[in-house]
C-alpha cells in the first residue's frame, strides 16, 4: 500500500526565516496532497493541499510544491513567525481508495523569536 | 458554519471494556473518515463512512466498528479494550457529494476524543 515519508522529524528556525519540509510517496497513483499543522492539543488544521494536475500552489506565505516524477513533495514557509510553531504532517491519496489518507510521521517546526 | 464536533472529549475505561466514540460533520458534509492518532504510530486511517455505508477502511482489527446515520452523525465502537487502544480518535468530515470513486475530498478535523486505556 501507499507509504508517506517526511522530512525533517524536527526543525528549528529563527523568527523570519523560511522553513521547508519534504515529504516523498511510493504510490505513483497518488493524486492529492495536504498539508495540517497540528497545534498542542488541538486538531489537524488543513493548511494547504495541491492536487496532482498542478506542479505548485501558494496561499500567502504558505507554499506547496509536488514533484510526480520523483514522487515527492514540500511545504515552504516563509518568513515564519513564533504562531508558525506546531507539528506539520503531509499526507497523501489514492483516488480508488477515496478519503483514506496516509500520513507522514510528522515534523516539529520550532520558529525561535 | 459550525466545525466537526466529537463527544466526548475525554474518556477513561479499562481492558474489556468497550466504548463508543460520537461524531457530527460540518452542516452539509456528508462524508465521515475516522483515524487514529498515537505517538508511536502516528495518524492511522480507520474507515470511511458515506451515506450510511463504509466505503473505505483500514488495517484495524474487527474490534473497531462504525456506522453512520441518515444525518451523517458517524459513531465509532471498540470492544475488548486492550492497552494499546489508548489513543486520540479524529473524526474529519468532507463534503463529498457523490458516492462515486474514484476522488479524494478536502477534509476537515475535529477535536478528536482522547481515549485512555487503564
Amino acid at each position: 500500500g501507499e507509504n508517506v515519508e517526511q522530512h525533517p522529524s524536527t526543525l528549528s528556525v529563527q523568527e523570519g526565516d523560511s522553513a521547508v519540509i519534504k515529504c516523498t510517496y511510493s504510490d505513483s497513483a497518488s493524486n492529492y496532497f495536504p498539508w495540517y499543522k497540528q497545534e498542542l492539543g488541538k486538531r489537524p488544521q488543513l493548511i494547504i493541499d495541491i492536487r496532482s494536475n498542478v506542479g505548485e500552489k501558494k496561499d500567502q506565505r504558505i507554499a506547496v510544491t509536488l514533484n510526480k516524477t520523483a514522487k515527492h513533495f514540500s511545504l515552504h514557509i516563509t518568513e515564519t513567525q513564533p504562531e508558525d510553531s506546531a507539528v506539520y504532517f503531509c499526507a497523501a491519496s489514492i483516488p480508488e481508495y477515496g478519503n483514506k489518507l496516509v500520513f507522514g510521521a510528522g515534523t516539529i517546526l520550532r520558529v525561535k523569536s | 458554519k459550525a466545525g466537526v464536533t466529537q463527544t466526548p472529549r475525554y474518556l477513561i475505561k479499562t481492558r474489556g471494556q468497550q466504548v463508543t466514540l460520537s461524531c457530527s460533520p460540518i452542516s452539509g458534509h456528508r462524508s465521515v473518515s475516522w483515524y487514529q492518532q498515537t505517538p508511536g504510530q502516528g495518524l492511522q486511517f480507520l474507515f470511511e463512512y458515506f451515506s450510511e455505508t463504509q466505503r473505505n477502511k483500514g488495517n484495524f482489527p474487527g474490534r473497531f466498528s462504525g456506522r453512520q446515520f441518515s444525518n451523517s452523525r458517524s459513531e465509532m465502537n471498540v470492544s475488548t479494550l486492550e492497552l494499546g487502544d489508548s489513543a486520540l480518535y479524529l473524526c474529519a468530515s468532507s463534503s463529498r457529494t457523490s458516492g462515486v470513486l474514484p476522488s479524494t475530498d478536502t477534509q476537515y478535523f475535529g477535536p478528536g476524543t482522547r481515549l485512555t486505556v487503564l
